[in-house]
């Protein structure tokens, strides 16, 4: 069965400075990875995705993650964040059947 | 207009009642789920149906009872509701071909269920 782990579960951290959240997957085979975002009292949004190519996957509002998949992993970048990206972070893993398996989220949390 | 839209936002309601949460994709998507989220925020999946038929049912009580009347609804009606029903639940729709999905979920905006 896939699972997925997120290490942060809260960071806390100034604007303007970077960002990296960790997610490694346990499954064997072909996977797709997305990181989704969660702004308070809302919906999850997609940032970015990986099916296949380019390891490196560019999403929106400057979000970028890069997949390494010796190292089972999906982590997610910003080089400078703002109080905006304030937010619950979640990485997810879709690999055998249909469905969509999510990390435990990490709380981010920019001070202004 | 909403591509996935779930009705109500917010239900509050006493123990022992049943209650429905309905789900509505216009995107021609051909599955759907229910994802619930508790209070830590993390989600899981509990249903999820491809062109009406049930394909994902993980552990959850019988006292859930999906519902997919056509490839572009999906209710979800819960019976003799606990505390620990209490949660966000999401509704999420997506593009499945060969069961692998192809592309993003998309998710309705939550509807709050507390039980009192």
């Amino acid at each position: 069965a896939q699972s997925v782990s997120q290490h942060n579960h809260h960071v806390i951290l100034s604007e303007a400075a970077s960002l990296e959240l960790g997610c490694n997957y346990s499954y064997g085979g072909t996977v797709n990875l997305f990181w989704y975002v969660q702004y308070p009292g809302q919906h999850l949004q997609l940032l970015l995705k990986y099916f296949s190519g380019d390891p490196l996957v560019k999403g929106i509002k400057g979000f970028e993650a890069e997949f390494i998949k010796s190292k089972f992993s999906f982590n997610l970048r910003k080089p400078s964040v703002q109080w905006s990206d304030t937010a619950e972070y979640f990485c997810a893993v879709s690999a055998a059947g249909n469905k969509l398996t999510f990390g435990g989220g990490t709380r981010v949390l920019v001070k202004p | 207009d909403t591509a996935v839209s779930q009705t109500p936002k917010y239900l509050v309601t006493q123990m022992g009642n049943d209650k429905s949460i309905k789900c509505e994709q216009n995107l021609g998507h051909d599955t759907m789920y229910w994802y619930k989220q508790d209070s830590k925020k993390f989600l899981k999946i509990m249903f999820s149906y491809n062109n009406k038929e049930l394909i994902i049912n993980e552990t959850v009580p019988n006292r859930f009872s999906p519902k997919s009347p056509d490839k572009a609804h999906l209710n979800l009606h819960i019976n003799s509701l606990e505390l620990g029903d209490s949660a966000v639940y999401f509704c999420a729709s997506s593009q499945v071909s060969g069961r692998r999905i192809t592309g993003e979920l998309f998710f309705g905006e939550g509807s709050r269920l507390t039980v009192l």
